[in-house]
């Protein structure tokens, strides 16, 4: 099983949709987890954190369960702007690796 | 203003030569990375520095060598270029081996 899986996309959705991601890890020790956004020919930033109590920034909802060793992303109400491929990652500890999966594609449609 | 700057953006280059890519961040981070980013968009860590010191190591061939010469800094050098090679490299930086703040990438194709 690799480190990181992801939803194999692209995810083709219209605008105004609700898409959900999510993304597996075998790394039970794994301390954190998070979700970043790539645009095309650009670099990774940062979309958020993941916490196991779930946290939401405006459209963008993330949860983390850990017995089953995955987190999701939720994107509500999409816009175009939300086109990009988006990258959950963990991280195991200080010292330790910092692992990216592979990525799920978005298009958000007019 | 920028936060981490690479150069060059764009590399070009024959199979067998040598070239360096430089990273720069002036964010005051003690932690700096090189990340590899392939056809497939599979972005995979290379090396880590923390201080100047080398905390991961990844299984990367050694015609790869980064090298630290202070915390701000993190070139990656590269020996005897192959196909394979051909990539985006992505430096990064963190304040606490946890947040990565990436650079704009360096786009290497070998020909």
């Amino acid at each position: 099983r690799k480190e990181v899986e992801q939803d194999p996309g692209p995810f083709n959705v219209p605008e105004g949709a609700t898409v959900a991601f999510n993304c597996t890890y075998s790394n039970s020790a794994s301390q954190s987890f998070f979700w970043y956004r790539q645009d095309c020919r650009k670099e990774p930033k940062l979309l958020m954190s993941v916490y196991s109590s779930g946290n939401e920034d405006g459209r963008f909802t993330a949860q983390l369960n850990r017995a089953s060793q995955y987190i999701s992303l939720l994107i509500r109400d999409s816009k175009l702007s939300d086109s990009a491929t988006y990258l959950c990652a963990h991280w195991g500890g200080y010292g330790q690796n910092f692992v990216f999966g592979p990525g799920t594609r978005l298009s958000v449609l007019p | 203003d920028t936060a981490v700057s690479q150069t060059p953006k764009y590399l070009v280059t024959q199979m067998g030569n040598d070239k360096s890519i430089k990273c720069e961040q002036n964010l005051g981070h003690d932690t700096m990375y090189w990340y590899k980013q392939d056809s497939k968009k599979f972005l995979k860590i290379m090396f880590s520095y923390n201080n100047k010191e080398l905390i991961i190591n990844e299984t990367v061939p050694n015609r790869f060598s980064p090298k630290s010469p202070d915390k701000a800094h993190l070139n990656l050098h590269i020996n005897s270029l192959e196909l394979g090679d051909s990539a985006v490299y992505f430096c990064a930086s963190s304040p606490d081996q946890e947040t990565q703040y990436f650079g704009p990438g360096t786009r290497l194709l070998v020909l």
